[in-house]
Formats: C-alpha cells, structure tokens, sequence
C-alpha cells in the first residue's frame, strides 16, 4: 500500500484565490510527522510546513497552513492568496516513528499551476 | 548557512562509465540522505547515513551503486558501470538528528545526471 497519496497531479488556480492540495497517508504508528515541500521548476526542493501527529493544533507558516484531519488520515495542504511564484511541484511526505532518525516516504506531488 | 552542496549540477557520460556524485551537508547536521528522482518512480530514497554510518540502504538498485561518508561533511554516490536507465536527477539532503521527527530535510539543488 502507498504510505502517502496525492491524487491530483495538476490543479489550477486563480491568483489570489486559495487552493487546497490533497494529501492521504498509511501507517500504523502512533508517531509521525508529516511534511510538504515546494518544488519550482528550478529543480530545488523547498520545505514549507510539518505537522506532527501528536499536535492539538493545525500548522500554519505564513500563507501556507494544514488542515490536519487525524481520524482520515489526511494532511491538506492550504495555500491562501495564491501567487503566480507559487506555480510548482508539491510533495507530501511522512516520518514514520518517534525521532528523526530516519527517511521521509513522499508521495507522487501534485503540479499546480497560477492563473494570472 | 551555505546549504547542503551538491556537485556536479549536471553530468553526462556514456554507458559503462564510472559516474560519481558529491555531497557537503549543511554543518552539524548528522543525518544524510541520498534520493533519486524520475518521472516513472517519483522520489526514493536510495540510503541513509546516520553519523555516518549507513542505516538503511535497502533503497539501492543493484551493486552497480555504492555510496559512502568518510567523515560529518562528505558522502559520494558511486555508479560504476552507469547504464541509461540511472539517468535521474539525484539528491542529497541532511538534517539534525534529535527525539523528535519534526526535522525537515534540507535538500541539494540536485545532480542531473543523463547517461547516453
């Protein structure tokens, strides 16, 4: 089974208007944490937000929050007020286990595109 | 903070060449990853060194890969003999160990490597 799930692999967006990315994960772990990455066309991999899973509240950094639903295990990326500079790649991604003293398992991304 | 460096940013070689990538992590970080990145597959972790030492590399294709970090602020990614199909873009990314897994992972801008 797929750890993480991104189903949409594009989506558009008007400039200004907010848009939410879809991300389902898998584990059995009572401890985790959860990641999305930025990836422009560039090539670089840009890290955005972290959600644990044992946080009581919804991350937020700036115009990026997620909407953290534990019991469907999903973890929606929110992007407000949508900038043309925000056109790229996101990836979801999961830590499973305490620590950090291990890999994260990313999902297929989704493409998203600003509208002018 | 320079960043975790990557070298080269591009290489092409043809098949049967030996092919190696380079790898400075950001200082202090005692976690390194190494990530191969396609269309087909997506991101996947390749192997990861925790102080230096390999932990998991199950995510190596075939013994024509090999990877090492002599010391905190050096990892080489070694293909020998390259083969069409190792053509990716290739990531190296670290981060710091610690109880929690709220560590993002800091990632290089990539080595493209085409192999002819």
């Amino acid at each position: 089974a797929q750890k993480i799930t991104q189903t949409q692999p594009g989506m558009f967006v008007q400039e200004k208007e907010a848009v939410t990315l879809d991300c389902t994960y898998d584990t059995s772990d009572p401890s985790y944490g959860l990641f999305w990455y930025k990836q422009p066309s560039s090539g670089e991999m840009i890290f955005l937000i972290y959600q644990g899973s044992y946080d009581q509240q919804n991350a937020t950094e700036g115009r990026y929050s997620l909407n953290f639903q534990k019991a469907r295990k999903s973890a929606n990326l929110v992007i407000s007020a949508s900038q043309l500079g925000d056109s790229a790649m996101y990836f979801c991604a999961m830590r499973e286990g305490p620590g950090s003293a291990r890999q994260l398992t990313f999902g297929s991304g989704t493409q998203l595109t600003v509208l002018p | 903070d320079a960043g975790v460096i990557q070298s080269p940013r591009h290489e092409v070689t043809e098949m049967g060449q030996e092919v190696t990538l380079r790898c400075k992590p950001i200082s202090g970080h005692n976690s390194l990853f190494w990530y191969r990145q396609t269309m087909m597959r997506g991101l996947e972790l390749l192997i990861y060194f925790n102080n230096n030492v390999p932990i998991d590399d199950s995510g190596m294709p075939e013994d024509r890969f090999s990877a090492k970090m002599p010391n905190a602020s050096f990892s080489t990614l070694k293909i020998q003999p390259s083969e069409p199909r190792d053509s990716a873009v290739y990531f190296c990314a670290s981060s710091f160990l610690s109880g929690r897994n709220n560590s993002p992972l800091h990632f290089g801008n990539g080595t493209r490597l085409t192999v002819t």
